[in-house]
């Protein structure tokens, strides 16, 4: 059945950068769109892009850009999402689901931004 | 970015009893292949949202019939027939027409 197992929680100082990953199985990555999405309580949910594991083509949200970039290891068929120049906005549990329909979804996983 | 407006925020419904949530989308969301990306999710408490319902209204596999969904252009619906204990959590209509992908703010069904 298909999976996505995310990272582990994360503590990062304010102005660091952490990589998120999202490892798959149960369905042909190569040929998928993998989306990251942000959760803040309020409850609200943000999308912030997706990319495309046959030749990493990404379509961002515009207000990511620059925040956020995405990445895919077609061997091991997982998907990375970098973020940049943490702040305490950027403190949120992160997703990642298949495809652009958002079919399935990984566990979430939380940042904290904190020094 | 399209505007997706969910009512009511929350509501409390007894079990048996029938639910029904509503989302309006600020521009329609029928896309250039005549197809409309509205889908509804359930996030239950600690967990991960899950896709129910997608394209207005077909059901993912294993979502029992007590949910239905309907509506088109910009204004849609989600339906339990019958609430059950495992309903509870916040629902969302997500649309996936136009860029970006935008979330209603939830609906947080209790059970009374």
């Amino acid at each position: 059945q298909v999976k996505l197992l995310q990272s582990g929680a994360e503590l990062v100082k304010p102005g660091a950068s952490v990589k998120l990953s999202c490892k798959t199985s149960g369905f042909t990555f190569s040929t998928s769109y993998m989306s990251w999405l942000k959760q803040v309580p309020g409850p609200s949910i943000e999308w912030i892009g997706w990319i495309y594991a046959g030749d990493g083509g990404t379509n961002y949200n515009q207000k990511f850009k620059g925040k956020a970039t995405l990445t895919v290891d077609k061997s091991s068929s997982t998907a990375y999402m970098d973020l940049s120049s943490l702040t305490s906005e950027d403190a949120a549990v992160y997703f990642c689901a298949r495809g652009r329909v958002l079919d399935y979804w990984g566990q979430g996983v939380m940042v904290t931004v904190s020094s | 970015d399209v505007v997706m407006t969910q009512t009511p925020v929350s509501l409390s419904v007894a079990i048996g009893q029938p639910a029904s949530i509503s989302c309006k989308s600020s521009q329609s969301l029928v896309g250039t292949s005549g197809k409309t990306y509205l889908n509804w999710l359930l996030q239950r408490p600690g967990q991960s949202p899950k896709r129910l319902i997608y394209l207005v209204s077909k059901l993912d596999s294993g979502i029992p019939d007590r949910f239905s969904g309907s509506g088109s252009e910009t204004d849609f619906t989600l339906k339990i027939s019958r609430v059950e204990a495992d309903d509870l959590g916040v629902y969302y209509c997500l649309q996936g027409t136009h860029f970006p992908l935008t979330f209603g703010s939830g609906t947080k069904l209790e059970i009374k």
